[in-house]
Parts: structure tokens; C-alpha cells; sequence
């Protein structure tokens, strides 16, 4: 079975600063892979996939995520924190072992500080 | 495109009331999911559809039903609600199960 973790529940980073959210999925074949962001009180929404070919991918609102088979991995990264950026983010994966079903993370809380 | 509908909004429940959860998509998507967010555990699915009259269980079915007559509704129902049902609930529907899942704004139950 497919399982995503998100080793930090809560991460603080000032203003400006760079960010790296940790995902790691543990499954063997290639995954489907995602980042969903929540905003408070909002719905999830996309703000990245990975299905194949280049292991960088970007996605909206200047994020990027890098996807390292060898580490079972699918880091988000930001270079520059804007306070907009507070909310809550998710890692999901879909894999065949999952019958292609997404399985989400539980969540990293990102706190900006000005 | 109204996208991912869900209502009611806000619901207060007496444990043992029954009720059903709504949620439309207007994007023609075969599958459709219903999630529960508690804090500290993420989305947990409850259940999904890949097709009008086809649904599965997910993680974590107990205590509720769902059908899917349409491709565009999947009403999600609670029989007899527990204080442990307490919760968001989200709704979220995709072409496939492995492409974008697009959520609704959430139904934020509260059971008594």
C-alpha cells in the first residue's frame, strides 16, 4: 500500500526566506505525485504535479518541487517567502499499488514571520 | 463553471440525527471523493466513485453511505452521527482518480 509522510507538522521561516516542505512516499514504481495548498478555511488547491519526464517541476505562486526516485522524495521549495504564503500544505501520491487512489499527506503548517 | 459545490456550509447535529452532505461538479468528471479533515491527521478518504453507480470504500467508511446516481452528484450520508464524526468534510472530483483533484470549499459538521 501507498503511504505519503510529511515529517514537519509545523514549520516557521521569516519573510523572504527560502522554504523546503518534505515529502517522502513509499511505494517502488513511479508515483503520481502532488502539492495541494490551504489556505484557512478554504478548500485544497493544486499547486504542482509530477507525472513523468523532469524530475523539476514548477508550479503556481513560484514554487517548485523536485522529485528524487533514489531518496523516494518530493520536496517543495520557494526561494523567497511572502507572508501570503501561510497556510497549510499537502503532499499526495497515486500509485498503482494504491489502485491509483490519492493518499495524502497530514499536512505541514507553514507560519510566516514578517 | 460553478467547479465543486458543497452545502451545506455549516451543520450542528445531535448525536443519532441523520443527514446528508451535497456535493455537484459541473465538469463532467468520472471520479468523485469524499475526504474528513481532522486536525493533526490530514485528508482521510471516506469514500469515492469512479463512475455514475460505481463507489468504493476508503479509509475510513464506518457510519457513512454514499451512492452515485449521477456523474455529477455524490451525496454523502450520515446514518445515526456520532460526537467522533465531528469534522471537514470535503468533497473533491477529478477526470481520473490520478489527475488534479479539484475540492470543494468544505462542510464543517459538528455533532452534539
Amino acid at each position: 500500500a501507498q503511504s505519503v509522510t510529511q515529517p514537519d507538522i509545523h514549520i516557521t521561516v521569516s519573510e523572504g526566506a527560502s522554504l523546503e516542505l518534505r515529502c517522502n512516499y513509499s511505494y517502488g514504481a513511479t508515483p503520481y505525485l502532488f502539492w495541494y495548498v490551504q489556505s484557512p478555511g478554504q478548500g485544497l488547491q493544486l499547486l504542482l504535479k509530477y507525472f513523468s519526464g523532469d524530475t523539476l517541476v514548477q508550479g503556481i505562486k513560484g514554487f517548485e518541487a523536485e522529485f528524487k526516485r533514489s531518496q523516494s522524495s518530493f520536496n517543495l521549495r520557494k526561494p523567497s517567502v511572502h507572508w501570503s504564503d501561510a497556510a497549510e500544505y499537502f503532499c499526495a501520491v497515486a500509485a498503482s499499488g494504491g489502485s491509483y487512489i490519492p493518499t495524502f499527506g497530514r499536512g505541514t503548517s507553514l507560519i510566516v514571520h514578517p | 463553471n460553478a467547479g465543486v459545490t458543497q452545502t451545506p456550509k455549516f451543520q450542528v447535529l445531535k448525536t443519532g440525527q441523520s443527514m446528508t452532505l451535497q456535493c455537484a461538479q459541473d465538469m463532467n468528471h468520472e471520479y468523485m471523493s469524499w475526504y474528513r479533515q481532522d486536525p493533526g491527521m490530514g485528508l482521510r478518504l471516506i469514500h469515492y466513485s469512479v463512475g455514475a453507480g460505481i463507489t468504493d470504500q476508503g479509509e475510513v467508511p464506518n457510519g457513512y453511505n454514499v451512492s452515485r446516481s449521477t456523474t455529477e452528484d455524490f451525496p454523502l450520508r450520515l446514518l445515526s452521527a456520532a460526537p467522533s464524526q465531528t469534522s471537514v468534510y470535503f468533497c473533491a472530483s477529478s477526470y481520473n482518480s490520478y489527475y488534479e483533484q479539484y475540492f470543494g470549499p468544505g462542510t464543517r459538521l459538528t455533532v452534539t
